[in-house]
This record gives C-alpha cells, sequence and structure tokens, in this order.
C-alpha cells in the first residue's frame, strides 16, 4: 500500500517565478492538506482539500493556491515567488478531513 | 489564538536511557498526534491519541484531554531515535488542520 507521495523532492527556483508541487494520498484517502515547514519551526497549514474544494486555509496569501483532482490527487501553485518562501513543503492526507493525517516525504523548495 | 507547546525543546541523551516530552495544549482538542521527523524531513506517525494511553515497543503515549496534556515516553533511547518529534492538535468543528509545536529535538549518543 503506497503512502503519501509528493513530487518532487527538490527545486530550486528563482524570485519572482511560479511553482507547482503535487501530491498523491494514501489509498482510501479522500482528504488533502498542504503545510509550510520554514527550517527550525513546527509546519503551519496552507490550506486543506476535501471534494475537489477548498475547505479551510490558514494565514497564507492569494499566491498560494491549490487543485485537488478526482482522483483526489492534488497540486499547490504558488506564484511571484519570495526568497521567504524557501521551505520543505508537506502534504498529508486523511480519511476525513478530522481524521489521522499521514504525511508524505516532503518537496524542499530553494527559491534563489 | 490556539497554542501548542512542546518541552524541552531539546533533550541530549546516552543511549539506553529514558526521557518524557511534554505537550501542552491551550484549548480541548478533538485529536492528538505525535510525530517523529526523520533527518530527510519526513513525519513519521508515532501515535493518534485524543485521550488514554497507547504503547508501541519502547515508546508509548498519554493524553490527558481535561489537564490539555499529553506526554510521549521514550525507554531505552537508541541512536536511531534521533530527530525532531512534533505533537500536533486538532481543534474543533469538522475541520481538520492539525496546529503543530515548535518540537523537541532529540540527540542520543552512542
Amino acid at each position: 500500500d503506497a503512502g503519501v507521495t509528493q513530487s518532487p523532492t527538490h527545486l530550486i527556483k528563482t524570485r519572482g517565478q511560479q511553482v507547482t508541487l503535487r501530491c498523491s494520498p494514501k489509498s482510501g484517502h479522500d482528504t488533502v492538506s498542504w503545510y509550510q515547514q520554514a527550517l527550525g519551526q513546527g509546519p503551519q497549514f496552507i490550506f486543506q482539500y476535501y471534494e475537489e474544494e477548498e475547505r479551510q486555509r490558514g494565514n497564507f496569501p492569494d499566491r498560494f493556491s491549490g487543485h485537488q483532482f478526482p482522483n483526489y490527487s492534488s497540486e499547490l501553485n504558488v506564484n511571484a515567488l519570495l526568497l521567504g518562501d524557501s521551505a520543505l513543503y508537506l502534504c498529508a492526507s486523511s480519511s476525513t478531513p478530522n481524521t489521522e493525517a499521514f504525511f508524505g516525504q516532503g518537496t524542499r523548495l530553494t527559491v534563489v | 489564538g490556539i497554542q501548542v507547546e512542546q518541552s524541552p525543546p531539546d533533550l541530549i541523551l546516552q543511549e539506553g536511557a529514558n526521557s518524557t516530552l511534554r505537550c501542552n495544549f491551550s484549548d480541548s482538542v478533538n485529536n492528538l498526534q505525535w510525530f517523529h521527523q526523520n533527518p530527510w524531513g519526513q513525519l513519521i506517525n508515532l501515535f493518534y491519541i485524543p485521550s488514554g494511553t497507547k504503547q508501541n515497543g519502547r515508546l508509548s503515549a498519554t493524553t490527558v484531554a481535561t489537564e490539555r496534556y499529553s506526554l510521549l515516553y521514550i525507554s531505552s533511547s537508541q541512536t536511531t531515535d534521533s530527530g525532531v518529534y512534533f505533537c500536533a492538535a486538532h481543534y474543533g468543528g469538522s475541520q481538520g488542520n492539525l496546529i503543530f509545536g515548535k518540537g523537541t529535538k532529540l540527540s542520543v549518543k552512542p
């Protein structure tokens, strides 16, 4: 049984560019959440998708957007990248919005 | 706002020692999870424990929801236990975002 998978694992982008990160949830899960983890900090909630809609959003600007597909996989898009967007981006899936969450290995984004 | 606080922030142990990590939360929680983050960044699920006590090998966890804290016990620590331990709480309603603490960085020396 495959767990949560994310791609790519590492990414280097230039300030001002746009980036798309991808996540496939654990088998049987239909809820996907995204988190940003800065160095030395705990993960911060970005948003959650359920039934192809954004259900909840954390304190992140509109430059951060997402999508969930009919197969429950999800994308995180970040526009107009800033140096401060450099972080580990983690995807989590769960069987419903408020049950045990399982995380992928993350995508490490570096903005130069 | 809702707070999740972990202590201690750093912990250094000799191999074989026991330890207790603490997580305090500022409001009633629906669910609480403990994770171990490995050096490559992956969060490994340890416990899903809204209340009560659970054990898994050398690790056990206890959540006392009425007093708003959870404890993670590591016995007979091994060098492979090194890493950062996070607790995270689900609060209220049907929405499911996790609020994380800042973590406890554990270093186990041989």
